[in-house]
């Protein structure tokens, strides 16, 4: 079946560092792909939708600056947290939309700063 | 986005039936109506989906109501691989539709 995968499946930086998270479809074109980040005991969160060739469109209240999104090819779609800081700490996912209906997730990203 | 109101925890016992309801008494027509469920630390997992006609696949059955306002996740034997939250999500039928998160069902099974 259709797997989405994320690299690197946890992270640890420091303060006022930049952190890359991949989310790639591994057999399938991915128009769409979603962010989301989840707080502990909490929900999914949507961040942003992106489409391959175009700029992302953001939530409200998700700054645009701060969580950097390109979605460069049909299968890849990168998430930059810049300058990072402790509150930005969180579990990081994205999923994918091929041609079904369904979406499917990648296994998260778990990013702790300093 | 039209919302769904899950009861916040559920138990089962092993092996036995679990019905999971949701409420979505503003559903539009054009609403499909997702199921997710997550275990911890893991992405959710897709289990089903369905528009007007209950669904069934290898993980899941979905009876949906006649006035669509309403639905049930039905699992037939639970075991405690099943322990997860499940959510209950309107969208539409595109496939670049976004998936808005509510707070889900935790579901606990009981050996």
């Amino acid at each position: 079946g259709a797997v989405v995968s994320q690299h690197p499946s946890w992270v640890i930086c420091k303060s006022g560092t930049s952190v890359k998270i991949e989310c790639r479809s591994l057999d399938f074109q991915a128009t769409t792909m979603f962010w989301y980040r989840q707080f502990p005991k909490q929900s999914l969160m949507l961040m942003a939708t992106s489409n391959e060739g175009s700029k992302a469109t953001y939530e409200q209240g998700v700054e645009k600056d701060k969580f950097l999104i390109n979605h460069a090819s049909l299968t890849l779609s990168t998430l930059t947290v810049t300058s990072a800081h402790p509150e930005d700490s969180s579990f990081y996912i994205c999923s994918a939309s091929g041609l079904a209906i369904e979406k499917i997730f990648g296994p998260g990203t778990r990013l702790t700063v300093l | 986005d039209a919302k769904t109101t899950q009861p916040n925890s559920m138990e089962s016992n092993e092996e036995e039936p679990v019905h999971l309801p949701c409420n979505h008494s503003t559903i539009s027509g054009t609403d499909y109506i997702h199921w997710y469920r997550q275990l911890p630390s893991q992405g959710p997992e897709y289990v089903i989906h369905g528009l007007t006609s209950n669904v069934n696949n290898r993980m899941a059955s979905l009876a949906i109501a006649e006035d669509r306002k309403s639905s049930t996740l039905i699992l037939h034997r639970a075991t405690l691989r099943d322990a997860a939250v499940y959510y209950c999500i309107l969208g539409g039928s595109g496939n670049t539709g976004k998936l808005i998160f509510g707070q889900g069902t935790t579901l606990q099974v009981k050996p």
